[in-house]
């Protein structure tokens, strides 16, 4: 089956730098890659997501990068904000089907004022 | 904001007791799920549904059970909770076909069994 590592576990920033979260997965199959934010209280979100056949994606300061070759995939906050800490999630899975996403552990962002 | 609804949001219960977590969606939604989440964030899959009267068990070991007996509705319950079972539990729903696998997650059910 799929195995997905998510890296860092934690991460602190100050506000305004930039954010990094990496994932690796296991199975060549995967093709969808959603990242998801859970904010204190809330179930996850989808934040962005990216398809095998793209190799980045933007949506304002968020961006997704992706390695088929390297099998990984970041997720990349610019110019950071207080309401951006939240704890971050990345899954692998095969768009369509009966297909049941493996997530990776989670990262806690904290962005310091 | 999502159509995913999970009731109580919070729930402190004694040891020995049944209870069952609710959960329903309005987007018609053929999958749906239950996780897991410990204080450490790491979301465990415990059990999964594709559809009416389907019913799988997921990645990690879990003594509750679930039923589907209608497309929005998706129910979890514990015979005899004990203090081990205290924990986050997260709902979510997703379409069957289509070209993504996106999930929506519910606002889960902070379980406290004493």
């Amino acid at each position: 089956g799929e195995n997905v590592e998510q890296h860092p576990s934690t991460l602190s920033v100050q506000e305004g730098d930039s954010a990094v979260i990496k994932c690796t997965y296991s199975d060549s199959a995967s093709n969808y890659f959603p990242w998801y934010k859970q904010e204190l209280g809330k179930g996850p979100q989808l934040i962005i997501d990216i398809r095998s056949n793209v190799g980045e994606k933007k949506d304002q300061r968020i961006a997704v990068t992706l390695n088929k070759t390297a099998k990984h995939f970041s997720l990349h906050i610019t110019e950071t904000q207080p309401e951006d800490s939240a704890v971050y999630f990345c899954a692998a899975s095969q768009a369509g089907g009966s297909y049941i996403p493996t997530f990776g552990r989670g990262t806690s962002l904290i962005v310091h004022p | 904001e999502a159509d995913i609804y999970q009731t109580p949001r919070y729930l402190v219960i004694g040891t020995g007791k049944k209870i069952t977590l609710e959960c329903s969606q309005t987007m018609g939604h053929d999958k749906m799920y239950w996780y897991q989440q410990d204080p450490g964030m790491e979301l465990h899959l415990i059990h999964y549904s594709y559809g009416v009267n389907s019913t799988e068990k997921g990645d990690l070991s879990s003594e509750s059970t679930v039923s589907r007996i209608r497309t929005e509705h998706f129910p979890l319950t514990l015979e005899s909770a004990r203090p081990s079972h205290t924990s986050q539990y997260l709902c979510a729903s997703s379409g069957l076909a289509g070209a993504r696998n996106e999930q929506f997650f519910g606002p889960g059910t902070r379980l406290t069994v004493l």
